[in-house]
C-alpha cells in the first residue's frame, strides 16, 4: 500500500531552515508529483507547492516564492522541502502529499512533521 | 485571488443528510475535490474530480456541483463522520482550500 513517511518534529528559532523529508514506498516513484501542504495550529490547509518527480518542475504559492525549495531524490524514492528564514508564523504541521500535477486532488498523505518556531 | 467559501460548522443528527457546500467563483467550471480531518490525523481524500469517490471511501460520501457551489453529501450521517471538511479547487495558478466545515454530529 501506498505509504508516505515523514521526518520528525523540529524545532527552530526565527530566521532559521528547517529540512522535512517525505519517503515514498508502495507505488513507482516517478509517477506521481508531491505537494507539501501545511497546517498552522487550530487553522485550515495552506498549499505551499508542488514538484514533479519525473522531472524536477516545481509551481510554489506566491507567498513563498524564495523561501521553500522542493527537491526528490529518486534512489531513496525521497521528496524534501527546505523553508528558510523561518518565522513564528511559519510554526504548523507540514504534510507531504502524492499529487499527479499542480492542480490535481492529494491522493495520500504523509503522517505529517511539526515544525516550532520560536526564540 | 481565487477564494472558496465554506460555513464554518455543520449540524446533522445521526441516520440524516449532511450537506457541506464550498462556493467559488465559476467553481462549476473546475474541479473540485473533499478531504475529511480528524482530530490530530492527516487528511483523507473522500471525494475527488467532483463527484468520484476514492477506492475504500464509503457510498454515503457523494459530491456534485452546480453554478459556482460545490456540494459534499454525506447520507446517513454517522458518529464517526464527525470531522473537519475542507473543500479544494484550482485558482488563479495555485491550489486553494476553503476554511474548513466542522461537522458535528448530534
Amino acid at each position: 500500500q501506498v505509504q508516505l513517511v515523514q521526518s520528525g518534529a523540529e524545532v527552530k528559532k526565527p530566521g532559521a531552515s528547517v529540512n522535512v523529508s517525505c519517503k515514498a514506498s508502495g507505488y513507482t516513484f516517478t509517477s506521481y508529483g508531491i505537494s507539501w501542504v501545511r497546517q498552522a495550529p487550530g487553522k485550515g490547509l495552506e498549499w505551499m507547492g508542488w514538484i514533479s518527480v519525473y522531472n524536477g518542475n516545481t509551481n510554489h504559492a506566491q507567498k513563498l516564492q524564495g523561501r521553500v525549495t522542493m527537491t526528490t531524490d529518486t534512489s531513496t524514492s525521497t521528496a524534501y522541502m527546505e523553508l528558510r528564514s523561518l518565522r513564528s508564523d511559519d510554526t504548523a504541521v507540514y504534510y507531504c502529499a502524492t499529487s499527479g500535477t499542480p492542480a490535481a486532488h492529494f491522493d495520500y498523505w504523509g503522517q505529517g512533521t511539526l515544525v516550532t518556531v520560536s526564540s | 485571488s481565487y477564494e472558496l467559501t465554506q460555513p464554518p460548522s455543520v449540524a446533522v443528527s445521526p441516520g440524516q443528510t449532511a450537506s457541506i457546500p464550498c462556493s467559488g467563483d465559476k467553481l462549476g467550471t473546475r474541479y473540485a475535490c473533499w478531504y475529511q480531518q480528524k482530530p490530530g490525523q492527516s487528511p483523507v481524500l473522500v471525494v475527488y474530480q467532483d463527484n468520484k469517490r476514492p477506492s475504500g471511501i464509503p457510498e454515503r460520501f457523494s459530491g456534485s456541483t452546480s453554478g459556482n457551489t460545490a456540494t459534499l453529501t454525506i447520507s446517513g450521517t454517522q458518529a464517526l463522520d464527525e470531522a473537519d471538511y475542507y473543500c479544494q479547487a484550482w485558482g488563479s495558478s495555485t491550489v486553494v482550500f476553503g476554511g474548513g466545515t466542522k461537522l458535528t454530529v448530534l
